[in-house]
């Protein structure tokens, strides 16, 4: 079975911060990593995503991947109270789907 | 709006009732996807469609049906649902199905099973 493992939170961080999520995931022939992010009520957004080892960087966002170690990591810069919502680790699984985490909840205190 | 619709939004239904859910992409996109997701549990895939063609089914009841008339459009049927299928539907699309593009997700439909 394979499975991706995120911390559920809720984690909290001041604003101006930088917050922190990580991901670990069984499969270690997995290629492809996303993140996404989803306010309550709504659906998952993509905000990321990373298919090569090391840091890629989207304005606040940064994804750091480590195959070796079957790590993914998402960080945000400079973090602000919109930002507070679930963040979703997903891995590409070999149907065709995306395998997802429960999602880390995250909340930026004003 | 990422491009992917999805109707209704929300939907209330008895379990003898039949009901479809409709997802509609204007991405340009050949696969297409069901997925659920319930309180405190992961998204879980329930259909993959590749080019048209059903490519998985994730050990779904019978219950729900899919159709996939062409690249852009993806139904799912509903019969005689119930209450512990209550929870939201989301559609998502991607380039190809293989796993490794990008899935865009509609807003949803959140369906209630009395």
């Amino acid at each position: 079975q394979k499975e991706v493992e995120q911390n559920s939170g809720p984690l909290s961080v001041p604003e101006g911060a930088i917050a922190s999520l990580n991901c670990t995931y069984s499969d270690r022939g997995s290629q492809s990593f996303f993140w996404y992010r989803q306010y309550s009520g709504k659906s998952p957004e993509l905000i990321m995503s990373i298919y090569s080892n090391g840091d890629k960087e989207d304005g606040r966002f940064t994804a750091q991947l480590n195959k070796a170690s079957q790590y993914v990591s998402l960080l945000i810069r400079d973090s602000q109270p919109s930002d507070s919502a679930t963040y979703l680790c997903a891995v590409g699984g070999s149907q065709g789907n995306l395998i997802f985490g429960k999602g880390t909840k995250l909340s930026v205190k004003p | 709006e990422t491009g992917v619709t999805q109707t209704p939004r929300h939907l209330v239904m008895g379990m003898t009732n039949k009901k479809s859910l409709k997802c509609e992409q204007h991405l340009g996109h050949n696969a297409m996807y069901w997925y659920k997701q319930s309180a405190k549990k992961p998204l879980e895939l329930m259909f993959v469609y590749n080019f048209k063609e059903q490519t998985e089914n994730n050990s779904v009841p019978s219950r729900f049906s899919p159709e996939c008339p062409n690249s852009s459009h993806l139904f799912l049927h509903l019969h005689t649902l119930q209450p512990e299928d209550s929870a939201l539907y989301l559609c998502a699309s991607s380039e190809q199905g293989t796993g490794n593009y990008e899935q865009y997700f509609g807003p949803g439909t959140r369906l209630t099973v009395t």
